[in-house]
């Protein structure tokens, strides 16, 4: 299997700008997780999904984050307007099972200028 | 407090050694615990759960002491690809949900 599939792996863009970031989890995982991780603050639990459901969003920082999950295949997280203080790195993580190992993919490095 | 502590580091420690990390939780209803470790730039990566009676892999050991709120990561005979972040996670969530806490980390160098 290919593994967690993030695009795209860099993002630089301009304040006030749209971002849409997107994930592809390992095929027949049920969950899906958005992560945030800074310097400061680590890795933060945006939102998870199972199947294809929003279960918990209380992660999100503001009305600025979105996330949806069409189908089982795709997710975004999209930030409009995006801010200097969202850069960071995005990871999206899929899992088979409640409780089970999260695997990650390679992340989204975002830059707001 | 934070949800989940962890000593930053770096803890630097010389090829052979054995080298221990401790990881402090705030929620005392908490049911699941793991070690993910991370290399630089790159994405976690799960490193083993922890039980309630510990577990054992290879040169790493996981405990979890309940009364005192907090899990550890034992290394024993480190090598040079050691070297990278141990996150602790901690899941928080109600029984039968997810609320993955990451700690920010310990960074561990192996020294040659």
């Amino acid at each position: 299997d290919a593994g967690v599939i993030q695009s795209p792996r860099h993002e630089v863009t301009e304040m006030g700008q749209e971002v849409t970031l997107r994930c592809k989890p390992i095929s027949g995982h049920d969950y899906l997780f958005w992560y945030r991780q800074t310097m400061m603050r680590g890795l933060e639990l945006l939102i998870y999904f199972n199947n294809n459901v929003p279960i918990d969003d209380s992660g999100m920082p503001e009305d600025r984050f979105s996330a949806k999950m069409p189908n089982a295949s795709f997710s975004t997280l999209k930030i409009q307007p995006s801010e200097p203080r969202d850069s960071a790195v995005y990871f999206c993580a899929s899992s088979l099972s409640q409780g089970g190992e999260q695997y990650f993919g390679p992340g989204t490095r975002l830059t707001v200028t | 407090r934070k949800e989940v502590e962890q000593d930053p580091g770096p803890f630097n420690v010389p090829e052979g050694a054995t080298v221990a990390f401790n990881c402090t939780y705030s929620n005392s209803a908490s049911q699941s615990f793991f070690w993910y470790r991370q290399d630089c730039r790159k994405e976690p990566k799960l490193l083993m759960s922890v039980y309630s009676s510990g577990n054992e892999d290879g040169r790493f050991t996981a405990q979890l002491n309940r009364a005192s709120q907090y899990i550890s990561l034992l290394i024993r005979d480190s090598k040079l690809s050691d070297s990278a972040t141990y996150l602790c996670v901690v899941n928080m969530g109600p029984s039968g949900t997810y609320k993955y806490i990451f700690g920010t980390g310990t960074r561990l160098k192996v020294l040659a």
